[in-house]
This record gives structure tokens, sequence and C-alpha cells, in this order.
């Protein structure tokens, strides 16, 4: 099974600030790593796909990157605003397991 | 595009009652994930399935129990239901190739009375 991990668990940020969350996994075999949000009551929607090492993608204000060799993968949000409080969740396929292996996700709060 | 299918959306039961959770995958989708999502609470992982044996197992409860059939389909079985079980539980399926994506339904959500 792999482990992925995502730290911190939960994030308190101020309206207007900047932030970004980690997500690691074994490097070994990796396939792909997979972003989501999860706001509260709703179905996660999907923001990211990433595969290559290097690869950084973009969505608005929120980005990733991803780097394979280590095995870490951080998102960022710029400019927080109270809608982006949700849980991210990301997710690491490869490495031997079947299907996706998901950490325990990063509670993001905005405050006003 | 077909997508996650859960059923019931809906269901209120007593406590100390059964409940059963149905989630119907993506058609050639082979891996299922449950999660649960109490009131004002992180999603908690619960179980997967791929290829209709466990693959993982997180917080799920010695009460609950799930499986995965021939046809994909997966069930969450609730027994001795308490009133903290009340949460939306959520259904997810994948391929078993790597690089594609884990689609969610849209829930059930369970209220324990």
């Amino acid at each position: 099974i792999l482990n992925v991990e995502q730290s911190p668990q939960s994030l308190h940020v101020q309206e207007g600030d900047s932030t970004n969350f980690t997500c690691s996994f074994p490097s070994s075999n990796f396939y792909a790593l997979h972003w989501y949000r999860w706001e509260t009551a709703k179905s996660p929607e999907a923001l990211f796909v990433m595969t290559l090492n290097g690869d950084e993608k973009k969505k608005g204000r929120i980005s990733a990157t991803l780097n394979t060799k280590e095995g870490y993968s951080y998102l960022y949000i710029k400019g927080s605003q109270p809608e982006d409080s949700a849980t991210y969740l990301c997710a690491s396929s490869g490495g031997g397991a079947d299907g996706l292996t998901f950490g325990k996700g990063t509670h993001l709060i905005i405050q006003p | 595009a077909a997508g996650v299918i859960q059923s019931p959306r809906h269901l209120i039961k007593e406590k100390r009652e059964t409940a059963t959770l149905k989630c119907y995958p993506i058609p050639r989708h082979d891996t299922v994930y449950w999660y649960q999502q109490g009131p004002g609470q992180d999603p908690q992982f619960l179980i997967s399935f791929y290829e209709k044996m466990q693959s993982d197992k997180g917080s799920i409860p010695d009460r609950f129990s799930a499986q995965q059939f021939s046809d994909y389909h997966s069930e969450l079985n609730m027994s001795s239901l308490e009133l903290g079980d009340s949460a939306l539980y959520f259904c997810a399926s994948s391929s078993g190739q790597r690089n594609t994506e884990a689609f969610f339904g849209q829930g059930t959500r369970l209220t324990v009375v």
C-alpha cells in the first residue's frame, strides 16, 4: 500500500494571503499525482493530474508542482478567497498499488 | 457520459437499525472508494476495492462492512447505527489504469435519528 501524506492537516489563512501545502508520496514506480478540491457537502472536484517530473499546472489562482524524484507535490493558492475554503486531497498512483491511494487531505479555512 | 451513481440519495434510519448504501461505478471502472463526511468534518476514507477485492482500509468501524460485486458495484453495509453515523457517504470509482482520475458520486446523506 502506498503511503501518501499531506501536510498540514489543517490550515487557517487570512483572505488575500497566498498559501501552499504539500503532498508527499513514494517516488518509486510513480505514475501520476492527482489533486482534488472537496467542499463540504459537495462532490470532490478534480483539479490537476500530473505525471512528469517538473510538471507545473495552473487553474486560475491555483497551481501545482510535481517532483517525482523526491516524491512531493505542492499546491499553491494565490490571493486566497473565502470560496477557496475546502479540503484539498491528493492521490497517487503507482508503486505497485492498485488504483489511487489518497492522502488524508489538507483542510483549508480562509478567514475574512 | 455516465457518472458514478449512488443510491439512495437520502436515507433516514433509527438508532440500532441497519443501512445499505450502494455505489455503481462508471462503466469499465474496477476500483471503488468509500468516504464518510460528517457535518462540519473533514472527509474520512473508509475502504476501497479493486477487482472485487479489498485494496485499502481506513477509518471504517467494525460495525460497517463493504464488498464489491461481480458487476463492480459496491455496497456499504452499516449495522447498529449510531447518531454519529449521520453523514454524507461518497463513493468514487477509477480504472485500474494508473493515469485515470477518480470520479465521485453525488453522495448519500444518511441521517440517524
